[in-house]
């Protein structure tokens, strides 16, 4: 059954460190997706991508955040400087049509010390 | 403001019970979807709908429009129904997923 992968599974990086998380949605999808989840909070939504560019982002998405979608099958997110308040979990979604169910990766755990 | 409100947050039960967890919202909303999250931290979706009923395996999603509620059953618990339950709407018009909280079941054997 075709899934949205993540790596890495965990991501440990100083404050102030740029990191990328990646994401592999399912192929035939065309609508991509990252949210995060501070620990013991709930999920938020970050960025929606379509079409090859930013179709909606929150407030939580500012100027230290991009996406990118580099070739025909990754999805990235890059935050520029980590701040300690970046750690959280990271999710990657994808949808075949904005209609349709996402399907969610299994996280990237990012811990910035 | 919070536009998606769960109860309960935290739900403890007997293996075969029936489980019972709601969900409501505030805004107009395009579709509900249901999501589980395990204890490692990964979403599984679970159900999508806009309207009446669906249901897979043990699992049943309901929503009312009018009423702006929607519940997920379970039937006949089993530990491995074990995970957080989450709740979340699709505004109309938008893309992106609104989150409930989420509700915590514990299933013990």
């Amino acid at each position: 059954e075709p899934e949205v992968t993540q790596t890495p599974s965990h991501q440990v990086t100083q404050m102030g460190q740029e990191v990328i998380l990646r994401c592999v949605p399912i192929s035939n999808h065309l609508y991509f997706y990252w949210y995060r989840q501070i620990l013991g909070q709930k999920v938020e939504f970050l960025v929606s991508f379509y079409n090859n560019e930013i179709s909606e982002k929150s407030e939580i998405f500012d100027d230290q955040f991009s996406v990118e979608r580099p070739d025909g099958s990754n999805f990235t997110l890059k935050i520029r400087s980590t701040k300690l308040e970046d750690s959280a979990m990271y999710f990657c979604a994808s949808s075949e049509r904005r209609e349709n169910i996402q399907y969610f990766g299994a996280g990237t755990r990012l811990s910035v010390l | 403001k919070n536009e998606v409100e769960q109860s309960p947050q935290n739900l403890t039960a007997q293996e075969g019970e029936f489980i019972t967890i709601n969900c409501s919202y505030s805004v107009g909303i395009s579709a509900l979807h249901w999501l589980q999250q395990h204890p490692g931290g990964g979403i599984v979706s679970l159900f999508m709908l806009s309207s009446g009923k669906k249901k897979h395996g043990r699992l049943i999603a309901t929503i009312n429009i009018q009423e702006k509620h929607s519940s997920l059953h379970i039937t006949a618990s089993h530990p491995r129904d074990s995970a957080v339950y989450i709740c979340a709407v699709v505004l109309i018009n938008d893309y992106k997923l609104s989150f409930g909280a989420g509700t915590t079941v514990t299933v013990r054997a």
